[in-house]
C-alpha cells in the first residue's frame, strides 16, 4: 500500500537552530515528491517538487533532497516567520493522485 | 491575481441541513480539486475535475456529497443532508493545465462545524 509517513509530528527550534523534517514513503514507482507549507488558517502552500533521487531544490532556507525511500526538508538558520506546517506529498506512477503525509508542525521561537 | 477565492469562510449548520461550498479558481488554470482537512484523517483528495469535467470522484465520501463545475471559473461542494461527521475545513485548489498535480494553488478554506 502507498503511503507516507512524516516525522516528527511536531518540532521546536531556537531562531538560528538549523535542523531537518523527514518524509519518508513507500511506493510502486515515484512520479514525484512534493513540499508544501500550511499556515494556521490558510491552504497548503506549495514549495518544490523532487522527481528522482539525488535531485535537491532550494528556496530561502529550505532545502528539499530526495532519496528512493526518504526525503529531507533542511532548514538552516530558521526565523520565526518559518514557523507553519509542513506537509509531504507523493504520486505514484500508477496513480494521478496525491498521496499526503501528516505534517510536521514546526515552531521557531525567537 | 487574486488567487483561489472560496466561500463562505466559515460555517455553522445544523445537522440535517443543506450546505453548500463555493470555489472560484484562478483564471486560467483549468484542473481543480476539492480537499476536506481534518485532524484525524489529514488531507484528502474529494473530487478532480480537468476542464470543467469531473474526472474522479472516487474520494467523494458518500451520496450526500455531491459537485459541479459549471463553468471554468466556478465550483460548489454540496452536502445534503448534512452530518455532525462532515465538520472539518474544505479547500479548493486549481493547477495550470501542464501541471495539473504538481504545483497546486489552494484557496483559504471553509470551516465547517455541523451540529
Amino acid at each position: 500500500e502507498d503511503q507516507v509517513t512524516q516525522s516528527p509530528e511536531a518540532l521546536r527550534l531556537q531562531e538560528g537552530e538549523s535542523s531537518s523534517l523527514n518524509c519518508s514513503y513507500t511506493v510502486s514507482g515515484l512520479r514525484g515528491l512534493f513540499w508544501y507549507r500550511q499556515d494556521p488558517g490558510k491552504g497548503p502552500e506549495f514549495l518544490f517538487t523532487l522527481y528522482s533521487a539525488g535531485e535537491e531544490k532550494e528556496k530561502e532556507r529550505l532545502k528539499a533532497t530526495l532519496t528512493k525511500k526518504e526525503s529531507f526538508l533542511h532548514i538552516t538558520a530558521p526565523k520565526p516567520e518559518d514557523s507553519a506546517t509542513y506537509l509531504c506529498a507523493v504520486q505514484a506512477m500508477s496513480n494521478y493522485q496525491l498521496i499526503w503525509g501528516a505534517g510536521t508542525k514546526l515552531i521557531i521561537k525567537p | 491575481d487574486a488567487g483561489v477565492i472560496q466561500s463562505p469562510r466559515h460555517e455553522v449548520t445544523e445537522m440535517g441541513q443543506e450546505v453548500t461550498l463555493r470555489c472560484k479558481p484562478i483564471s486560467g488554470h483549468n484542473s481543480l480539486f476539492w480537499y476536506r482537512q481534518t485532524m484525524m484523517r489529514g488531507l484528502e483528495l474529494l473530487i478532480y475535475f480537468n476542464n470543467n469535467v469531473p474526472i474522479d470522484d472516487s474520494g467523494m465520501p458518500e451520496d450526500r456529497f455531491s459537485a459541479k463545475m459549471p463553468n471554468a471559473s466556478f465550483s460548489t461542494l454540496k452536502i445534503q443532508p448534512s452530518e455532525p461527521r462532515d465538520s472539518a475545513v474544505y479547500f479548493c485548489a486549481s493547477s495550470l493545465p501542464d501541471r495539473r498535480f504538481n504545483e497546486q494553488f489552494f484557496g483559504p478554506g471553509t470551516r465547517l462545524t455541523v451540529l
